[in-house]
């Protein structure tokens, strides 16, 4: 099956400052998405990006899908940010069907 | 809207007894999934419906592991005779069956088998 890379698997910012998180995949994709899991466990999502640029606030995200990756910048980072990134990829089966998650990047927030 | 709702929040049973989670997807979601989630870790695929029907059922861990959705709405995920490696975070998505198929989680159920 596919498989999905995320790094780094863990990174501590101070309060505003920028950073990137960079998500490898194996294969193509029909989808990929980006999540931001709280500490309470919610999988918010973030980004839809099979392909293309996004942006939304101080989040912006690219998908390079014929190099098979995907980037989630998070610039002037707040305290609220903190938690776990996932990387998200629909495998390109032409249907519908399961996500495969990365590992993850834990981003702490300092003051 | 609503998003998705999933019950319990959270459940304590004792090994080898059998559980069932609820999962209520979006209004009109026609693909509803089932992820778990071990301590520390990513989402596992258990298996995912198209309407009432399950295509992909390729990551039930063993037939302990059961799950059905009627009337395109609800669906429930049955473990039998629980073993404390079911202990997890159980979670469910929906999604709309079409080429742009994003997927929205439900808050989860937390299962410690004692």
């Amino acid at each position: 099956g596919i498989q999905v890379e995320q790094s780094p698997p863990d990174l501590i910012l101070q309060e505003g400052a920028n950073s990137t998180l960079r998500c490898n995949f194996s294969d193509s994709v029909n989808n990929l998405q980006w999540f931001h899991q709280n500490p309470w466990g919610q999988l918010i999502n973030l980004f839809y990006i099979p392909s293309g640029t996004k942006q939304n606030g101080r989040l912006s995200a690219t998908t390079v899908a014929t190099e098979r990756y995907s980037l989630l910048y998070i610039s002037s980072s707040q305290t609220t940010d903190s938690g776990v990134y996932f990387c998200a990829v629909e495998g390109g089966t032409g249907t519908a069907s399961k996500l495969t998650f990365g590992t993850g990047t834990r981003l702490q927030v300092t003051l | 809207g609503a998003g998705v709702s999933q019950s319990p929040s959270n459940k304590v049973t004792e090994k080898g007894k059998d559980v069932e989670l609820r999962c209520d997807p979006i209004s009109g979601h026609t693909a509803l999934y089932w992820y778990r989630q071990r301590l520390g870790q990513g989402l596992e695929f258990l298996i995912y419906f198209q309407g009432n029907s399950a295509p992909d059922k390729s990551g039930l861990p063993s037939d302990r592991f059961s799950a059905e959705r009627t009337g395109e709405s609800v669906s429930t995920l049955t473990i039998q005779r629980t073993q404390q490696e079911d202990s997890a975070v159980y979670l469910c998505a929906s999604g709309r069956l079409s080429s742009y198929n994003e997927q929205f989680f439900g808050p989860g159920t937390r299962l410690t088998v004692l």
